[in-house]
């Protein structure tokens, strides 16, 4: 696709449930980011993969939270047992290295509400 | 550790008054700095970005930043607003220009009174 693509757009989940949140980068990116955006709050960083490599996670917060990227392209967060917390906008990036200017592509993020 | 301080969480000015966002920045090496626009319901984008090339940085929709070391900012201004820059805008830091986790403010909620 032309863009970042994220899925699904909204995500209504009791507490207690698992949801995993879905991110199509642009064709071709290798580097993918995911991110946190509580409200009223700017984009907290969670994790980063070069490809299928996950080489970086130090801003998912608890363990419930997981982040994979099997074969370089579609990724998947998932959050296990959601709390009320865990409420927020998850965004997710992708970026194209070796380009003479490289920028982040957001997608328009999954807002997630947990009840 | 980086961060970006945003002074302002929400600023209202004028159709066609100047624009100007403040961000100040903590950083323990040369930083890279940026400007992002998020218009409601959409993804963020990037505005400008500083990567020691040029103290003043032009970016698009007629915005711009200006570095300045000694003041440890990089605040954003646009000489004549208008209504379509109603929007959120996030300044942020990373160690590279390639972004790797890059370190957003909290924002700064833009107005346009007509």
């Amino acid at each position: 696709g032309a863009g970042v693509s994220q899925s699904p757009r909204y995500k209504v989940a009791k507490r207690g449930q698992d949801v995993a949140l879905r991110c199509d980068p642009i064709s071709g990116h290798v580097s993918l980011f995911w991110y946190q955006q509580a409200l009223g709050q700017g984009p907290e960083f969670l994790t980063y993969f070069q490809n299928e490599a996950q080489l970086d996670k130090s801003g998912l917060p608890s363990d419930r939270f997981f982040a994979e990227r099997p074969e370089g392209s579609v990724s998947t967060l998932k959050i296990q047992r959601t709390q009320q917390e865990d409420s927020a906008v998850y965004l997710c990036a992708s970026l194209d290295r070796g380009r003479l200017d490289e920028k982040l592509f957001f997608g328009s993020g999954t807002q997630l509400s947990v009840l | 550790a980086q961060s970006v301080t945003q002074l302002g969480s929400h600023v209202s000015v004028s159709e066609g008054a100047l624009v100007l966002l403040r961000c100040n920045y903590s950083s323990s090496v040369p930083p890279y700095l940026f400007w992002y626009v998020q218009y409601p319901n959409q993804g963020l984008q990037l505005l400008l970005k500083y990567t020691s090339a040029a103290t003043l940085v032009k970016g698009i929709n007629g915005f711009e930043a200006e570095f300045k070391k000694s003041e440890t900012s990089f605040h954003l201004t646009k000489p004549s607003a208008h209504m379509s820059d109603a929007a959120e805008y996030f300044c942020a830091v990373s160690v590279s220009s390639s972004a790797s986790k890059i370190i957003f403010g909290s924002g700064t909620r833009l107005s346009i009174r007509p």
